[in-house]
């Protein structure tokens, strides 16, 4: 299995209150993905990193920030969560060539109350 | 923009059914296409991917050949088994940068004795 984890793997926070989730690889890829997973959405990309410091937004930026300071580390911030946020966050590495496979880690379950 | 849509589920089988569960794609140029399975609780892990047209995945018994004329993946097994219970995700690769995958929305697989 690809070296790759989450923290935390639950959160119930409250709605205004700033979020971070992290997500650590041990398998040196360039690129880095947080996707969250929604009934009837399937998953679908917030933002991704192809480097350090090198990020951009996904298809559901709004409301999310990211940060990778080390190769290893790529963290999701929610400034000031809301309810439409709770949701399954999942964090994904690649190496970033055409046909490269992405490899999942085991997921975030936040809920905003 | 880049799309996959997946049949509906839930679908119900029984054990040693056959098991077709469709997907077509929209995209520009020439994506890879990938079968994602997620079994409950967990993340999500690749089952088969194909790279170009005509190419066939497979991988523990489950098929999936790249048809560019048709637009499609569709998922086979000629078997299955009550562990093949979980949710099955199509996915393409875009062709611009970064490698981001789009998901169709999942298909719930039920099997039962």
């Amino acid at each position: 299995d690809a070296g790759i984890t989450q923290s935390p793997r639950h959160k119930v926070t409250e709605t205004g209150t700033p979020v971070t989730l992290r997500c650590h690889q041990t398998e040196n890829h360039r690129y880095m993905y947080w996707y969250r997973q929604d009934p009837g959405h399937g998953l679908r990309l917030i933002h991704y990193s192809y480097g350090v410091k090198d990020t951009d937004k996904g298809e559901v930026s709004d409301g999310y920030s990211v940060s990778r300071s080390k190769t290893e580390d790529f963290l999701l911030t929610l400034e000031s969560a809301t309810s439409s946020q709770t949701s399954v966050y999942f964090c994904a590495i690649g190496t970033g060539g055409g046909t490269d496979t992405q490899y999942f880690g085991p997921g975030t379950r936040l809920t905003v109350l | 923009g880049n799309s996959v849509t997946q049949m509906e589920g839930p679908v119900t089988l029984s054990e040693e059914a056959f098991l077709t569960i469709n997907c077509t794609y929209t995209a520009t140029g020439y994506p890879s296409l990938f079968w994602y399975v997620q079994y409950p609780g967990e993340g999500l892990q690749l089952l088969l991917k194909a790279t170009k047209a005509d190419d066939k995945g497979s991988n523990k018994g489950f098929e999936a050949t790249y048809r560019k004329e048709t637009t499609s993946f569709h998922l086979e097994k000629g078997s299955v088994q009550v562990s093949d219970s979980a949710v099955y995700f199509c996915a393409l690769s875009g062709t611009g940068g970064g490698n981001k995958l789009t998901f169709g929305t999942g298909t719930q697989l039920k099997v039962e004795l």
